[in-house]
Formats: structure tokens, C-alpha cells, sequence
């Protein structure tokens, strides 16, 4: 069975400080997606990485993709308020075109 | 383009009774899908399409549950009749190819008595 998980689920952080989300997954997918969600809103797309190796950066999130370990990183700099959501990472699943999500991480960054 | 067009944003009905949600995808996106966010069960794939076809429809819960994609610019997810556990957040997204980053729309809130 296909698995996407990410830790830590919660995350209570203090503005401006780092932090990491690690996203595992089970499959070969060579691409991952990052989505955002704020309370009561929809999912927005913040990152595709397509590759081994690909990093990407905006703002103060950068995520990165090492498909050999089948890991992806989502790695917060100086947290602020306004980061405050659920991050979700995704994965290709089984048929052609759709996509497996994690559970997401709920993060709150407190002043 | 006004992105993934969902309605209606909110729907609140009762038990047994039919519910049917819409959804516009983005112009030019081959792909479709439907999904279900709980609480309990998180983002749940339900169905998808590709040029108006259903691809894959395992994750539909049960017989209730239908989806049709008249064209490409409508689909709709009828649950007939519904129930109390249907209630949850139902998001469509759309596509321009397989494995391409999907566009959600802003979903409909079903609350069902």
C-alpha cells in the first residue's frame, strides 16, 4: 500500500525560530508537491519538485527532495506568524494522474 | 482565469435527502478530481477524470456516491440519499496533464442532520 507520512503532525513553534517537516513516502514517485491550507480555506500549491536533488525556495520555506530515501524536507527560517497553516506533501499515486496526500502538519507559530 | 469554481460553498440538508455539488474546473485542464476532507479521515480521494472519463472511482465510499463529467467544463458529485457521516468538505481540483500540480477550489461545506 502506497504510504505518504509526515511528522511531526503538530508543531507549536516561536517566531523566529527553524524548523523541519519531513515527509516519507513508500513509492518510487520522482516528484513531490508542498500545499498549504489555512483554517476554513482550500489547498494551495507552494512547491513541485521534480527530481532527485531539487530544491526550491519562497520566502521563508524551502523544501527539498532526495528520492533515494524517499524523503522531502519542508524547512522553515525565522518563523513568523503568517506561516501559521497546515502543510501538506503529496506524491504521484498508482494510476497515471492522481496524487497521494500526507496527513499534513498543523503548524502555529506564537509571538 | 478565475480558478476552480466550486458550488454551492455551503450546503446544510438533511438526512436521506439528495445532494448535488458542482464544479467548473480550470480552462484547459484535462483532469479532474473530487476529494473529501475530514477531520478523522483527513484528504481523501474520492474520483478523478481525464478528458471527461472516469479514470479511477475506487475511492468513492459506496453506491451513494456518483460523479459525471458531462463535459469539460462541469462536473458534478451527487449523493443520493445522504447521510449524517457524508458531512465534510468536498474539494474538486483540476490538472493540465497526469502528475501535473493540482488547482483546488474552495470547496463546499456539507453539514447533513
Amino acid at each position: 500500500e502506497l504510504k505518504v507520512e509526515q511528522n511531526p503532525l503538530f508543531l507549536s513553534m516561536q517566531e523566529g525560530k527553524n524548523y523541519t517537516i519531513y515527509c516519507n513516502y513508500s513509492t518510487t514517485s520522482d516528484r513531490l508537491y508542498w500545499y498549504r491550507q489555512d483554517p476554513g480555506k482550500s489547498l494551495e500549491s507552494l512547491f513541485v519538485l521534480l527530481s532527485n536533488g531539487a530544491v526550491k525556495q519562497e520566502g521563508r520555506l524551502m523544501a527539498s527532495l532526495d528520492t533515494k530515501a524517499r524523503l522531502s524536507t519542508l524547512h522553515i527560517t525565522a518563523a513568523v506568524h503568517d506561516l501559521s497553516a497546515t502543510y501538506f506533501c503529496a506524491v504521484d499515486g498508482r494510476s497515471q494522474g492522481n496524487l497521494i496526500f500526507g496527513k499534513g502538519t498543523k503548524l502555529s507559530v506564537k509571538p | 482565469d478565475a480558478g476552480v469554481i466550486q458550488s454551492p460553498r455551503h450546503e446544510v440538508t438533511e438526512m436521506g435527502q439528495e445532494v448535488t455539488l458542482r464544479c467548473k474546473p480550470i480552462s484547459g485542464h484535462d483532469y479532474l478530481f473530487w476529494y473529501r476532507q475530514t477531520m478523522m479521515r483527513g484528504l481523501e480521494l474520492l474520483i478523478y477524470f481525464n478528458n471527461n472519463v472516469p479514470i479511477d472511482d475506487s475511492g468513492m465510499p459506496e453506491d451513494r456516491f456518483s460523479a459525471k463529467m458531462p463535459n469539460a467544463s462541469f462536473s458534478t458529485l451527487k449523493i443520493q440519499p445522504s447521510e449524517p457521516r457524508d458531512s465534510a468538505v468536498y474539494f474538486c481540483a483540476s490538472s493540465e496533464g497526469p502528475n501535473y500540480e493540482q488547482y483546488f477550489g474552495p470547496g463546499t461545506r456539507l453539514t447533513v442532520t
